[in-house]
């Protein structure tokens, strides 16, 4: 199975709005509505700012949300603040029943 | 509030097999609607998932480990166990624990602290 498609690494000042693509193909994101979005600080387990493309969970900020469109899935961050700069993954379902990650954005926020 | 904590030994020889233990408390596993299993990250790379399974047996496994892949749980300890055969040093990683929604089998909603397993001689 193929991984998904980040960018290796994003930036931007803070305040700014910053978006974080997620490029899969027909068999996962083009298929289902189940991509999630993680944020990993070092040292850190991942912690799940997005679900089911759109969804945060209870907790997360409003800053962050979730879009999709085709076969790439996008995290946005506004308001961009300090502790926001982390990696950040994306997953998705597979149409084999499997989930497939993304490689990682950097996200340094200037 | 539900807790995932794994654990094993920290470091396992070349072909021989890498065995942890997760687990689970403030929830039960047989409480139904979720998937249980492991994600795993390479030092300083990207999350790969490994695999997950329902308490009630079925299993799904990264198709590049299934030859070596056995997750398994113990209800009544409220446990997951991955077990990977024939480990090499490309199988240092660190080890997460984690739980999966059914109904949204996109990514993991909770998630154990991780373990790091060294594969050395």
């Amino acid at each position: 199975q193929s991984a998904l498609t980040q960018p290796a690494s994003v930036s931007g000042s803070p305040g700014q709005s910053i978006t974080i693509s997620c490029s899969g193909t027909t068999n996962d994101i083009g298929f289902y509505d189940y991509v999630s979005w993680y944020q990993q600080h070092p040292g850190k387990a991942p912690k799940v700012m997005i679900s089911d493309v759109d969804k945060r969970p209870s907790g997360v900020s409003h800053r962050f949300s979730g879009s999709k469109s085709g076969t790439t899935a996008s995290l946005t961050i506004s308001g961009l603040q300090a502790e926001d700069e982390a990696d950040y993954y994306c997953s998705s379902y597979t149409i084999s029943k499997t989930m497939v990650f993304g490689a990682g954005t950097k996200l340094t926020v200037l | 509030q539900l807790q995932l904590q794994e654990s094993g030994p920290g470091l396992v020889k070349p072909s021989q097999t890498l065995s942890l233990t997760c687990t689970v408390s403030g929830g039960s596993i047989t409480s139904g609607g979720y998937y249980w299993g492991w994600i795993r990250q390479h030092p300083g790379k990207g999350l790969e998932w490994i695999g997950f399974m329902f308490h009630s047996g079925n299993t799904y496994y990264n198709p590049s480990l299934k030859s070596r892949l056995t997750i398994s749980v113990d209800a009544s300890k409220n446990q997951v166990f991955l077990s990977l055969r024939s480990v090499t040093a490309a199988d240092t990683a660190v080890y997460y624990c984690t739980r999966v929604p059914s109904s949204a089998p996109g990514g993991a909603d909770h998630w154990g602290l991780g373990t790091l397993v060294t594969v050395s001689s």
